[in-house]
Formats: structure tokens, sequence, C-alpha cells
């Protein structure tokens, strides 16, 4: 099974700023992996896949990078609706991991 | 617009059983793979189960293997869970989500969830 480590746990940013968020896989995973977005209260909603690919209706501000084992998701300019939980997911192989998630909180 | 909309959850008994459905609508149903995740209370995500569009193929989480089962009717546009044997560690919230188009998995549309409550 490969284990998805996301980090930091929490990532305290202030409004307007960059937040930049870490996920890594214990192999390499190519670019099989996505982004999602979790509000309180709500069902997690698709951010990015394919490791760079912004779902539609995402705002740009939201970015993908990386392939490999090493990934990061940036939000620039960070609005008051951002400050919630991020996933990473891989689906190189069965069975399907998610990270532990990381909360964005206001700074 | 693509919508998922789960039911059956409930409160069981460990060892009980619970049958989950998901009506889907806004797609071709019978043409994208479709799956399951779940969410413990204040934890994070857990994907449980997965489904070919053809039905040709079904995947499972080792901790749930040999006791969950998924299927679906397209003919419906329905997804089931079957979930025998529950535990209480089986509690929490379980989404039907629909996979994106392209060769990798990811899950591009969830519905509301269905809570799920193993207790004695």
């Amino acid at each position: 099974e490969i284990v998805m480590t996301q980090s930091p746990a929490t990532l305290s940013v202030s409004p307007g700023e960059r937040a930049t968020l870490s996920c890594r896989a214990s192999q390499s995973i190519s670019t099989n992996l996505a982004w999602y977005q979790q509000r309180p209260g709500q069902a997690p909603r698709l951010l990015i896949y394919g490791a760079s690919t912004r779902a539609t209706g995402i705002p740009a501000r939201f970015s993908g990078s990386g392939s490999g084992a090493e990934f990061t998701l940036t939000v620039s300019s960070l609005q008051s609706e951002d400050f919630v939980v991020y996933y990473c997911q891989q689906s190189n192989s069965w069975p399907v991991t998610f990270g532990q998630g990381t909360r964005l909180e206001i700074k | 617009q693509v919508q998922l909309v789960e039911s059956g959850g409930g409160v069981v008994q460990p060892g009980g059983s619970l049958r989950l459905s998901c009506a889907a609508s806004g797609f071709i149903f019978s043409s994208y793979d479709v799956h399951w995740v779940r969410q413990a209370p204040g934890k994070g995500l857990e994907w449980v189960a997965s489904i070919r569009y053809d039905r040709s193929n079904s995947f499972y989480a080792d901790s749930v293997k040999g006791r969950f089962t998924i299927s679906r009717d397209n003919s419906k546009s329905t997804l089931y869970l079957q979930m025998n044997s529950l535990r209480v560690e089986d509690t929490g919230e379980y989404y039907c989500v629909k996979d994106g188009s392209g060769s990798a998995t990811h899950f591009d549309s969830w519905g509301q969830g269905t809570l799920v409550a193993v207790s004695s």
C-alpha cells in the first residue's frame, strides 16, 4: 500500500498571502495525484487531478505541481473561504490512499 | 448537473448489516466507474470500494474485504454497498463518488453522504 504523508498537519497563513501544502508518496506515483478541499459539514470537493490539472470551476489561485513522490498544492492570495482542510490522494495503484490532511488556518 | 444521493444509513449493532444506495443523475451513469469513500467522525478520508463502469471488476479496501460488496444497476443509475458483519470502526459518513474521466482514478463528484453508526 502506498502511504501518503501530508505536511504540515496545520498551516497558519494570513489572508491575502500564499500557502504551500506538501504531499509525499512512499513510492513513485508518476502524476497520479489529486487534491481535495473539505469545508466543515460538507463533502470533499475535487480541486486538482493529474497533479496539476484544475478541476472544472476551480479558481486559478489553486495550482498543483510535482511528479514522482513529491507534490505541492499552492493557494495564492488566500481568501477567507480557503481556510479549511485539504487532502491529497494517489491512484497509481490499488488501494487508492489519501493523506491525513492539512488544516489551513488564519494566522 | 451531476447529482449523487445516498440513502440507507442508520444505527446498527455490531455484527449487523446495512445496504447503502446511491441514486445518480445528470450524467451517463453506465459510462463511469463509481466508488464509496468514508470518513469516521473527526477523521480523514478512507477509500472503501470501487466498481468499473461495466461491472467487469471491483476493488475493496483490506479493512472491508470479505464483509462489504459493491454493486451497481446501470438500468436504474444506482450504486449499492452491502455491508455485513459491521464493526464499531465502520462508523462514519459514507460518500458515493463518481470518477472523473481519464486514466487515473480521481473523485470528481461527491454525494452529500449517509451516516452509518455501529454501536451496541
